[in-house]
């Protein structure tokens, strides 16, 4: 099951910052949070991911709360390009040793021109 | 590399029948993943493979699918007697994955099943 919690849908203005919000309340110490976001018709596309620190890359920014319980993912100029759902997923360890990512419904973003 | 290939992009086919799809994943990605995905909700994790062995599966690969990846490269993904319960997209991914790494996934765009 997802360990995520996210709002079904947001909505923003085009060139205006977006935050999307992500509540991972049982998250253990070795948990990485991951973001993707998928467009219509396509498969799922990696924006960003991050431990403990703050991360910046070319798509994003990602802002971890300082207990690791939640955090942002920050589009700092939304384009109309950027309508796409964004997961917010815990890579999921098995005691085996294998791995998967383990996607919720996601946040559905719609960018108004 | 052009990515993670997958064909065919749609695929009709008539309850009953078998149908077979195939992924490429990116030539140096050790890790590939199968997951389904119906309107409105996000990916559904299948199973998964570290090179040519297949390490786990998902309670949702009932005894009609059936997944393989010979050789470590390409894979596979077979439903048997399909259902129109079976109408999904189903999407590959790949991964490159050692310890103490912890890189993306590339998924590909996926191939749409309808069974009528």
């Amino acid at each position: 099951d997802a360990k995520t919690t996210q709002p079904n849908s947001m909505e923003s203005n085009e060139e205006e910052p977006v935050h999307l919000p992500c509540n991972h309340s049982t998250i253990s110490g070795t948990d990485y949070i991951h973001w993707y976001r998928q467009l219509p018709s396509q498969g799922p596309e990696y924006v960003i991911h991050g431990l403990t620190s703050n991360v910046n890359n070319r798509m994003a920014s990602l802002a971890i709360a300082e207990d690791r319980k939640s955090s942002t993912l920050i589009l700092h100029r939304a384009t109309l390009r950027d309508a796409a759902v964004y997961y917010c997923i815990l890579r999921d360890v098995s005691p085996a040793g294998s791995e998967k990512l383990v996607f919720g419904k996601g946040t559905k973003l719609t960018v108004n021109p | 590399d052009t990515g993670v290939s997958q064909n065919p992009r749609h695929k009709i086919t008539k309850r009953g029948q078998n149908v077979t799809f195939r992924c490429d994943p990116i030539s140096e990605h050790n890790r590939l993943y199968w997951y389904r995905q119906t309107l409105g909700q996000g990916p559904e994790f299948l199973t998964y493979f570290q090179n040519e062995a297949q390490l786990e599966k998902s309670r949702l690969l009932s005894d009609r699918f059936s997944a393989e990846r010979p050789k470590g490269s390409f894979s596979t993904l077979e439903i048997q007697r399909t259902e129109q319960g079976d109408s999904a997209m189903y999407l590959c991914a790949s991964s490159l994955a050692h310890i103490g790494n912890n890189y993306g996934y590339t998924f590909g765009s996926g191939t749409r099943l309808t069974v009528v």
